[in-house]
């Protein structure tokens, strides 16, 4: 079966750490772009990260840059988000997302939940 | 970076129904151009991808169409099972991928 499935979330206190971790099944991810998005509670779809297959190219949307790092393990057919200075508006659930070279985003996980609070 | 406005945000309709979603963005994205269907707990699906384009096991009741800066979805016969929070997406150019901020179908 073809899938994503995130793991690493949780509850952590404003200006802690977290690792998410995607790991694809069914499909090889390495030559592929792979993507975060994610969903706050009640609210709408928001971009977070893209990267490209060799990892060359990283893209964030500016409310994360320089707090959050996207990278993949292409041997082990994993991606990951390692999120620093987490905020309580970092609360949201995440979605591990691939591109394929016909449909962008036509693949999602089930979603992570990370929850920021004190 | 481009804006995606999307209308309206909600929608109220009866099976049967022909329904239409608006999608207009900031500049001219030709036809990158996904939209999604959410039922509650779940993650989005792909309908549409390239703004015209039904993706596989998509029933052909949903359909897209638009290209530049105006997009619209329509649904020909609202079924139940169609009742869900529908988004568009851009994929022109380098990210951000802007989305949509949703269509809630009653």
């Amino acid at each position: 079966e073809v899938r994503l499935v995130e793991s690493g979330g949780g509850l952590v206190k404003p200006g802690g750490s977290l690792r998410l971790s995607c790991a694809a099944s069914g499909f090889s991810l390495s030559s592929l772009t792979m993507n975060w998005v994610r969903q706050a509670p009640g609210k709408g779809l928001e971009w977070v990260s893209s990267i490209s297959s060799g990892s060359s190219y990283t893209y964030y949307t500016d409310s994360v840059k320089g707090r959050f790092t996207i990278s993949r393990d292409n041997a082990k057919n994993s991606l990951h988000l390692q999120m620093n200075s987490l905020r309580v508006e970092d609360t949201a659930m995440y979605y591990c997302v691939r591109d394929t070279p016909t449909v962008y985003f036509d693949l999602w996980g089930q979603g992570m939940l990370v929850t920021v609070s004190s | 970076d481009i804006q995606m406005t999307q209308s309206p945000s909600s929608l109220s309709a009866s099976v049967g129904d022909r329904v239409t979603i608006t999608c207009l963005a900031s500049h001219d994205i030709s036809n990158s151009l996904n939209w999604y269907q959410q039922k509650p707990g779940k993650a989005p699906e792909v309908l549409i991808y390239d703004a015209s384009y039904l993706e596989t096991g998509v029933p052909s009741r949903f359909r897209g169409s638009g290209s530049g800066t105006a997009f619209t979805l329509t649904i020909t016969s609202l079924q139940p099972e169609d009742i869900a929070t529908y988004y568009c997406q851009h994929y022109s150019g380098l990210p951000p991928y802007t989305f949509g901020q949703g269509t809630n179908l009653e």
